[in-house]
């Protein structure tokens, strides 16, 4: 079965520069999560989309945006990296989420490392 | 604002032995709730959820998770922890009112004794 698709899987960028992660989901899934997992923390919710518009915002930084497209996939931009940025950002699609019928499962990306020196 | 705790950080168990990691939750309503696995520098693995209905729920690789709605818990336990099952656990939440984002614990790094 298909799953979720990040890319790149692993990124080093230098302080101030910028990055750009993508996220392909699962097929016929219209909604994607974005986590962020500092090292040896828990992941954190940043930011998720529903049929193309922004649904909820989490502890995201002004710095980072994100966008889906008309083909689902989701890009998260990240500007003026900092030290503090470097962290496994992961991925998640579910076919919507909250619905008539309850909770739609999230299914998690492989993550995509991000190293800032 | 609902919270999740996981009491323990780190836990050590021999090969064999049972396991229970616990999971607190803080909300005024039944919460839906998630026990994910993750390996070093891996994604996360869904083990297992609880929506509703019984509250014994069986997961894959041979968890378990019980809710308790008194003791605002959901319990994740196996009877005999196998050397591969070293990993990061994490117990989440998902509210209604929320979005559908979910919220993790801190995690419990489970570490295996030959």
């Amino acid at each position: 079965a298909a799953g979720v698709i990040q890319s790149p899987r692993h990124l080093i960028k230098e302080k101030r520069e910028t990055a750009t992660l993508k996220c392909y989901p699962i097929p016929r899934h219209d909604t994607v999560y974005w986590y962020q997992q500092g090292p040896g923390q828990d992941p954190q919710f940043l930011i998720s989309f529903y049929e193309k518009m922004q649904s909820d915002k989490g502890s995201i930084p002004d710095r980072f945006s994100a966008q889906q497209f008309s083909d689902y996939h989701s890009e998260l931009n990240m500007s003026s990296l900092e030290l503090g940025d470097s962290a496994l950002y992961f991925c998640a699609s579910s076919r919507g989420g909250f619905g008539p019928l309850g909770y739609n499962e999230q299914f998690f990306g492989p993550g995509t490392r991000l190293t800032v020196l | 604002a609902q919270s999740v705790t996981q009491p323990d950080i780190h836990i050590t168990v021999s090969e064999g032995a049972s396991l229970e990691l616990r999971c607190n939750y803080s909300y005024g309503a039944t919460p839906y709730l998630f026990w994910y696995v993750q390996s070093p520098g891996q994604g996360l693995q869904l083990l297992l959820k609880y929506f509703s209905g019984d509250t014994l729920v069986q997961g894959i690789k041979g968890f378990e998770a019980e809710f308790k709605r008194s003791q605002s818990s959901f319990n994740l336990r196996k009877p005999s922890v196998h050397w591969s099952d070293a990993a990061e656990y994490f117990c989440a939440v998902v509210t209604y009112n929320q979005g559908g984002k979910l919220i993790f614990g801190q995690g419990t790094e489970l570490s295996v004794k030959p």
